[in-house]
């Protein structure tokens, strides 16, 4: 079956230090990959997506790279700002699983000032 | 535009009572999701509607958990009776029409969710 695995949290880092969210997946079929974001207190909303190999998805200085070869969809930002400060969730949709979405864990990030 | 609205926000409830979860979808979205969320097993979908008809419920946890959308801006997530390990944040979702093929996931969009603690 279709799985998301990503980096257990929290990540902690100072204001403008470079973040990366690691996420890797299993899939059967072509998926589509996303990152969401999940602010405290809110449902999720999407950051970006990429929907084929190689390409970019980028948002609010947030990219991620889909990578076949290594099935990733690592998540950065060069410069985080305290705002940036949430949980943020890998997930795919998968021709081969029906497209019922599957989601990582989620990674807590924690931005001090 | 009002987004999907969930209530209640919150439920403190004891073990063996009823729990109704309710939600609004956005006007114009023909399908709606439930998910549940918690730390051990993460973001869960429960089961997904499709103009009204249940498409897949395979997520559903076990009998004591129905859903209905008796409209297409209505949908209830029933717990009966409840138990403590159902304590979670449950998300409503929806999404518009689609072209083709299944429910792509960047159209979902999430209501602020219902955290519920059964004592």
């Amino acid at each position: 079956g279709n799985s998301v695995t990503q980096m257990e949290g929290p990540v902690t880092l100072s204001e403008e230090a470079f973040l990366t969210i690691n996420c890797t997946y299993t899939a059967t079929g072509y998926p589509s990959l996303f990152w969401y974001v999940q602010y405290p207190g809110e449902g999720l909303q999407l950051l970006l997506k990429a929907t084929k190999a190689d390409d970019k998805g980028s948002n609010k200085g947030f990219e991620a790279t889909y990578r076949k070869e290594t099935t990733s969809f690592h998540l950065e930002k060069g410069s985080v700002q305290v705002s940036d400060s949430a949980v943020y969730f890998c997930a795919l949709s998968a021709s081969g699983g029906s497209y019922i979405p599957t989601f990582g864990r989620g990674t807590s990030l924690i931005v001090h000032p | 535009d009002a987004g999907v609205i969930q209530s209640p926000r919150h439920e403190v409830t004891e073990m063996g009572q009823e729990v109704t979860l309710r939600c609004k979808p956005i006007s114009g979205h023909n399908s709606l999701f439930w998910y549940r969320q918690t730390m051990m097993r993460g973001l869960e979908l429960l089961i997904y509607f499709n103009n009204n008809v249940p498409i897949d419920d395979s997520g559903m946890p076990e009998d004591r958990f129905s859903a209905k959308m008796p409209n297409a801006s209505f949908s209830t997530l029933k717990i009966q009776p409840s138990e403590p390990r159902d304590s979670a944040v449950y998300f409503c979702a929806s999404t518009p029409p689609w072209v083709a093929g299944g429910p792509f996931l960047e159209t979902q969009y999430f209501g602020p969710g219902t955290r519920l603690l059964v004592l």
